[in-house]
């Protein structure tokens, strides 16, 4: 049974027009994260949520921002997708926010900008 | 920067023959170390990870890797693949002591033939 759950597999959006992919989770794991993967890159750590608390990371471009209104859901909105944000966008969950904590991800969200 | 970085993009293997792949990751301090599979059309998971004692780590389906820290490396190897391992394979860090930002490889695209 799938525990972090990511809607919708393919989206397609026009450039500029905003976005929002969404996720959810059964595990009742306090931090969610979003990655963004694009093609033959490395995954790259956008931001999290511990419980509520927003953590962005430095080099993430305003124009992506994140939603988390409970402990199960978890939104990623791109306010205007350029060419460059066509990217697998992952979730992943964990437990607690230690290094050591394993993640549990999402099967991913393919986003084109046209 | 930190960065991790996969020697080999695409590897093609007959079953029954060793695998090795690479990661050499770049961090001056103490790191914890993962290793996560992505099997065709599935979500990213857990292989095996390192955080401290025997450098040598077993994780599921028979694969094993070994930190060496004078080399900076976390080469992942299983002595005979079978046509099931075809995956995705990604190495990833996470430096100690902070939060849990993993830190991925680019990934290596591993291909078992019969």
């Amino acid at each position: 049974d799938a525990m972090v759950i990511q809607n919708p597999r393919y989206q397609v959006t026009q450039f500029g027009k905003p976005v929002t992919l969404s996720c959810s989770q059964t595990l009742n794991h306090n931090v969610m994260y979003w990655y963004q993967q694009k093609s033959s890159q490395a995954p790259k750590l956008l931001f999290h949520y511990y419980d509520k608390d927003f953590n962005n990371e430095a080099d993430t471009p305003d124009n992506f921002q994140s939603r988390r209104p409970n402990t199960s859901f978890c939104f990623l909105d791109i306010r205007s997708p350029g060419l460059g944000d066509a990217a697998m966008y992952l979730c992943a969950t964990s437990f607690d926010i230690g290094g050591e904590e394993k993640l549990f991800f999402g099967s991913g969200t393919q986003l084109s900008v046209l | 920067a930190q960065s991790v970085s996969q020697h080999n993009h695409h590897v093609i293997l007959s079953e029954a023959a060793s695998l090795e792949l690479g990661c050499n990751y770049s961090y001056g301090g103490t790191v914890n170390l993962f290793w996560y599979v992505q099997y065709p059309g599935q979500h990213l998971q857990l292989l095996l990870k390192y955080f401290s004692g025997d450098p040598l780590v077993k994780g599921i389906k028979g694969f094993e890797a070994e930190f060496i820290k004078s080399k900076f490396s976390f080469n992942l190897r299983k002595p005979s693949v079978q046509w099931s391992d075809t995956a995705e394979y990604f190495c990833a860090v996470n430096p100690t002591g902070g939060y849990n930002k993993l830190i991925f490889g680019a990934g290596t695209r591993l291909a078992v033939h019969p």
